[in-house]
């Protein structure tokens, strides 16, 4: 059964860091690309970042580009999210999913709230 | 970026009836990648449809897509209790990859 669980999400201060993890099971992690999804209250779905599954190559939406940073330990089937100079606008839910197109598998999320 | 617009924002229907959601984009979506998700409050969101109208592993085959270009619509043909819910659609065959607003489906 195909498992991926986020931890992480906090209370942070504007301008403050933190770093989200996924863990994966159930899959092959190494051969996956992975996603990052969030999803700010009572709003729609956004996409965030995605890593391809050697690492290789990393895409973000404008909004977090040079801010956030994904990455993965293959070794570990773990992702992760680094954010940093983290805004009010970025408080929302965080979503874990596996793929870089449609997602079938999606964590269960975890949630980061940035206030002053 | 392709902008994904949902309509109509609410839908009112009783269990029985059938349910047309619509999204259109601003421009044309490559290869029909276009998947469509489920979304209870408090829960992730599950795959309900991708590639336009390819039904995910497990839904039941009252819910249906349709659509290509800029025209995409999801059907539920006969509603049932647990499919009161958000939907969206997503587009993921252009960067960034985005969704639609939402559509919420209401008793």
């Amino acid at each position: 059964e195909v498992q991926l669980v986020e931890s992480g999400g906090a209370l942070v201060q504007t301008g403050g860091s933190l770093r989200l993890s996924c863990a994966a099971s159930g899959f092959t992690f190494s051969s996956n690309w992975m996603s990052w999804v969030r999803q700010a209250p009572g709003r729609g779905l956004e996409w965030v970042a995605d890593i391809k599954p050697d690492g290789s190559e990393r895409y973000y939406v404008d909004s977090v580009e040079g801010r956030f940073s994904i990455s993965r330990d293959n070794a570990k089937n773990s992702l992760s999210l680094q954010m940093n100079s983290l805004r009010a606008e970025d408080t929302a839910v965080y979503y874990c999913a596996r793929g870089a197109g449609y997602y079938m598998f999606w964590g269960q999320g975890t949630p980061v709230t940035v206030s002053s | 970026e392709i902008v994904l617009t949902q309509s109509p924002g609410t839908l009112s229907l009783s269990p029985g009836e059938r349910a047309t959601l619509s999204c259109r984009a601003s421009q044309s979506v490559s290869s029909t990648y276009l998947a469509w998700y489920q979304q209870k409050p408090g829960q992730a969101p599950r795959l309900l449809i991708y590639g336009a109208s390819t039904r995910a592993t497990g839904i039941p085959d009252r819910f249906s897509g349709s659509g290509s270009g800029t025209d995409f619509t999801l059907t539920i043909s006969r509603l049932e209790p647990e499919d009161f819910a958000f939907y969206y659609c997503h587009q993921y065959g252009s960067s960034p990859r985005t969704f639609g607003q939402g559509t919420r489906v209401e008793i």
